[in-house]
């Protein structure tokens, strides 16, 4: 399955709201109504960290400004209120297959 | 506290190989399963491959696939990534990861290590 995220970067003012899309080969839905999409942020010289699972569901820890939504095959993380912490590159990934794959990333600038 | 240490990384020339190890502590490993995802420099993340919890199958990405090996000591709460015929193209951080489930289902990599770098290069 091929992962294609957009936009590839975004500058966004401290306060404003900002978009990720992510759009699958295949459906990522599975027939127990899971759609089997992660969400994942590696800041500046950290490993990645999980922030939404199964599409929408925010990881333990995780700010409420993050959202995951969408089904089938297309995606959005969305960010409320960008913060000058939230800058790193944003990466979607399917588990539906047992071969995972990852989006090219999306570089989140202040 | 759930902590995930890799270790093996290193130099190593074209053909040649490599054994990673990743220490998993604070979870229940023998069920655990895993992963290994792995970053070229300044490229995004590439998933190399998984192995199930409870002595299962593995699976791997077309890229690695007849090249490595994951296993896992259950006893040593230790994953392995075993690398053969090593490409230039495999240099990079190598990051081990916890694959979680969330009610019943086998899902996302909530757990990382801090990378062990690996460099192919003659």
């Amino acid at each position: 399955i091929v992962m294609t995220q957009s936009p590839l970067s975004l500058s966004v003012t401290p306060g404003e709201p900002a978009s990720i899309s992510c759009r699958s080969s295949q459906s990522l839905l599975h027939s127990n109504a899971y759609n089997y999409l992660d969400w994942y942020l590696q800041k500046p010289g950290q490993s990645p960290q999980l922030l939404i699972y199964l599409g929408s569901y925010r990881a333990s820890g995780v700010p409420d400004r993050f959202s995951g939504s969408g089904s089938g095959t297309d995606f959005t993380l969305q960010i409320s209120r960008v913060e000058a912490e939230d800058v790193g590159v944003y990466y979607c990934m399917q588990t539906l297959q047992s071969l995972y794959t990852f989006g090219q990333g999306t570089k989140l600038e202040i | 506290e759930v902590q995930l240490v890799e270790s093996g990384g290193g130099l190593v020339k074209p053909g040649g190989s490599l054994s990673l190890s990743c220490v998993v502590s604070g979870l229940s490993f023998s069920d655990a399963w895993m992963s290994w995802v792995r970053q070229a420099p300044g490229r995004g993340l590439e998933w190399v491959g998984r192995i199930v919890g409870g002595g299962g199958p593995t699976d791997y990405a077309a890229d690695v696939k007849g090249r490595f090996t994951i296993s896992r000591d259950d006893s040593k709460n230790t994953v392995y990534l075993q690398m053969n015929s090593l490409k230039i193209e495999d240099s990079g951080v190598y990051y081990c990861s916890h694959i979680t489930m969330f009610r019943g289902v086998v899902t996302s990599l909530d757990f990382w290590g801090q990378g062990t770098q690996v460099t192919v290069s003659s």
